[in-house]
């Protein structure tokens, strides 16, 4: 099993640009996030779902679009990049409801 | 903003020493969760907490649960250079989100 597998490890965009980060695991986890670690705040909830075809938002999500059409995929859309979500992007998968999440390793994104 | 608060947000001990870090949340938790992520990569689950006051032991790793399942806190006996990294706790709130710690950085010095 790969687990979660995040793609790109590293981008740097120009402010406006729009871009995809890809996150994929192969575990049949129901539930998929994303989160963004900046210094000093921790994770933070970006978008989640329970399933495929459900989403919602977490607490940061201006500025990102996600859709979940196979349990697998879960990607993150930025529509149109700005400095301030220059970020380290981290995706996690979980079984279900009270299971421990597995991390993708990560994109590191800078925007400029 | 954060709904799980920890502290403290740095701790460097020597080698040898022990370690605690606390998480609060304002409201009740069905389950807590902690995660480790070493410098450079991601976190990592370690352990869940269910019941109200539940005690988990890992090694040299002590967790606990709070009798009002609002805090909890990890110790680490003895700590070692391969204890460096963040602790994040983490738990749910409602609509299934779930939140993360701002986390302890621990600096272990040999």
């Amino acid at each position: 099993n790969a687990g979660v597998t995040q793609t790109p490890k590293f981008q740097v965009l120009k402010t406006g640009q729009s871009m995809t980060l890809q996150c994929a695991q192969d575990m049949n986890h129901e539930y998929m996030s994303w989160y963004r670690q900046d210094p000093g705040m921790g994770l933070r909830l970006i978008h989640y779902s329970v399933g495929a075809g459900i989403t919602d938002q977490g607490e940061v999500p201006n500025g990102y679009n996600v859709s979940r059409s196979t349990t697998e995929d879960f990607p993150l859309r930025l529509l149109s990049a700005a400095p301030s979500q220059t970020s380290v992007y981290f995706c996690a998968s979980s079984l279900r409801e009270r299971y421990g999440y597995t991390f993708g390793s990560g994109t590191r994104l800078t925007v400029v | 903003g954060q709904q799980v608060m920890q502290i403290p947000q740095y701790q460097h001990v020597q080698e040898g020493e022990d370690f605690t870090t606390y998480c609060n949340s304002s409201t009740t938790l069905s389950n807590i969760q902690w995660y480790k992520q070493r410098p450079g990569g991601h976190p990592v689950f370690l352990i869940q907490l269910v019941k109200s006051g539940e005690v988990k032991k890992q090694k040299r790793l002590t967790f606990q649960f709070g009798e009002a399942k609002k805090n909890s806190s990890l110790h680490i006996t003895a700590t070692q250079t391969t204890d460096v990294g963040t602790y994040f706790c983490a738990g749910p709130t409602t609509g299934n989100q779930f939140y993360f710690g701002t986390g302890t950085s621990l600096t272990v010095i040999p």
